[in-house]
């Protein structure tokens, strides 16, 4: 059975960069069948599609964020990451890691992280 | 493209008939699916495609709509139903979600 699990600094200061891996088990991350991502929702707002990656390596990222945004994958470790630059409080979320069967439909989620930017 | 949940919050009781609606801002053809996440524990893809459940997902969960109106209708709450909805746009990049319905206990 699949599962992703978040890790990474409960908080983060502003003006730095916020750093997550996510951990992949019961599945490939080589697999072309699919896209590995990240989703977030800041408290009381609307959950967010970050980004994804797919087999080969190839990104792709909201228009709203990708000026902030790199994900990146290790395959031989079946992890993959978020790194968001630059953080403001608007970056405080919980963030999760996704499995995206294709066009965006997220099939597996991570319980998701609690990432606060504060000072 | 937005995407607007209503109600934002329900209270029923076991045994009822529930029903929550999405509009999309703009026509999003069938690409529409939805969520489901309980306290503490992973969101969990329920319906996509509009009406097509997952693997497991009991058949008391149902999608309906086209274009731009969508609904989920659980024909008969079960306790285990009590948590927290979201439907999510497929069509347009980025994919959007709506604010979420709480299904909550009577």
């Amino acid at each position: 059975q699949l599962q992703l699990q978040e890790s990474g600094p409960g908080l983060v200061k502003p003006s730095e960069t916020l750093s997550l891996t996510c951990i992949v088990s019961g599945g490939s991350i080589s697999s072309t069948s699919y896209y590995w991502g990240w989703v977030r929702q800041p408290p009381g707002k609307e959950l967010e599609w970050i980004g994804s990656i797919d087999y080969s390596g190839n990104t792709y990222y909201s228009p709203y964020l990708q000026s902030r945004v790199t994900i990146s994958a290790d395959a031989s470790r079946q992890r993959f990451y978020l790194k968001l630059h630059s953080v403001t409080a608007a970056d405080t979320a919980v963030y999760h890691c996704v499995r995206d069967r294709g066009q965006w439909l997220i099939d597996c989620w991570g319980q998701g992280t609690l990432v606060t930017v504060s000072s | 493209i937005q995407l607007t949940q209503s109600p934002s919050s329900l209270s029923a009781s076991v045994g009822d008939r529930v029903t929550i609606t999405c509009r999309a801002s703009q026509g999003i053809s069938r690409y529409l699916a939805w969520h489901q996440r309980k306290p503490g524990k992973a969101p969990k893809l329920l319906i996509s495609g509009v009406s097509t459940l997952e693997s497991g997902v009991p058949s008391r969960f149902s999608g309906s709509g086209s274009g731009t109106d969508f609904t989920l209708t659980i024909s008969s709450l079960q306790p285990e139903d009590f948590a927290v909805y979201y439907c999510q746009q497929l069509n347009y990049n980025p994919p959007a979600f709506g604010g979420g319905t709480k299904v909550e206990i009577k």
